[in-house]
């Protein structure tokens, strides 16, 4: 099982700051197969990223996904007030699929 | 629109069963895998089952493997869980998802309680 630790576990940025949210694998994640969610309070989670790099449809270019192998990132360029969420970073290259911890992304 | 909505959550007792479904909409439901994703309370999410467009092939975390079964009825636009031998651990929002791997589309999700 592919384990997969994000940091730090909470972000605490004010709005228009640029935000890095980290998420390390315990093993290569093939292909790249690797997706970022986020996650507002009583709310579904919605699809940023996937393939590592490839935003969604309809997601602003404020948010970008980078890495490979191990190391993969999320980056906010600039935080909007709606951008303050939880984040989830998820391995889709071998089962069991399996999601990071999260990281919350705070006003501060 | 792509709407998923799930319905069949509820309190039950440990052992006991539930059958989740998840109706859907605004797409060609035949194309996509489907999953099942279960967020605990206050906790992160977890994949759950997913199942091929023709429910040729299913997968499942360990976890739940040989309590629940994964289906679909394409002819009905519908995805169920059947949950047997429910568990504390159980205990989670259900969420229906569009994908099999990464998730396009999510439904609001149904609570399931397991607790005597």
């Amino acid at each position: 099982e592919i384990v997969l630790t994000q940091s730090p576990g909470t972000l605490s940025l004010s709005p228009g700051e640029r935000a890095t949210l980290s998420c390390r694998a315990s093993q290569s994640v093939s292909s790249s197969y690797l997706a970022w969610y986020q996650q507002k309070p009583g709310q579904a989670p919605r699809l940023l990223v996937y393939g590592a790099s490839s935003r969604a449809t309809g997601i602003p270019d404020r948010f970008s996904g980078s890495g490979s192998g191990t190391d993969f990132t999320l980056t906010i360029s600039r935080l909007e007030p709606e951008d303050f969420a939880v984040y989830y970073c998820q391995q889709y290259g071998s089962l069991p699929l399996t999601f990071g911890q999260g990281t919350k992304v705070e006003i501060k | 629109e792509v709407q998923l909505v799930e319905s069949g959550g509820g309190l039950v007792q440990p052992g006991g069963s539930l059958r989740l479904s998840c109706a859907a909409s605004g797409f060609t439901f035949s194309n996509p895998w489907m999953s099942w994703v279960r967020q605990a309370p206050g906790k992160g999410l977890e994949w759950v089952a997913n199942i091929k467009q023709d429910g040729s092939e299913k997968f499942y975390v360990d976890s739940v493997k040989g309590r629940f079964t994964i289906s679909r009825d394409n002819a009905k636009n519908s995805l169920y869980l059947q949950m047997n031998g429910l568990r504390a651990e159980d205990t989670a929002v259900y969420y229906c998802a569009r994908g099999g791997y990464y998730y396009v589309s999510w439904g609001q999700g149904t609570l399931v309680t397991v607790s005597s």
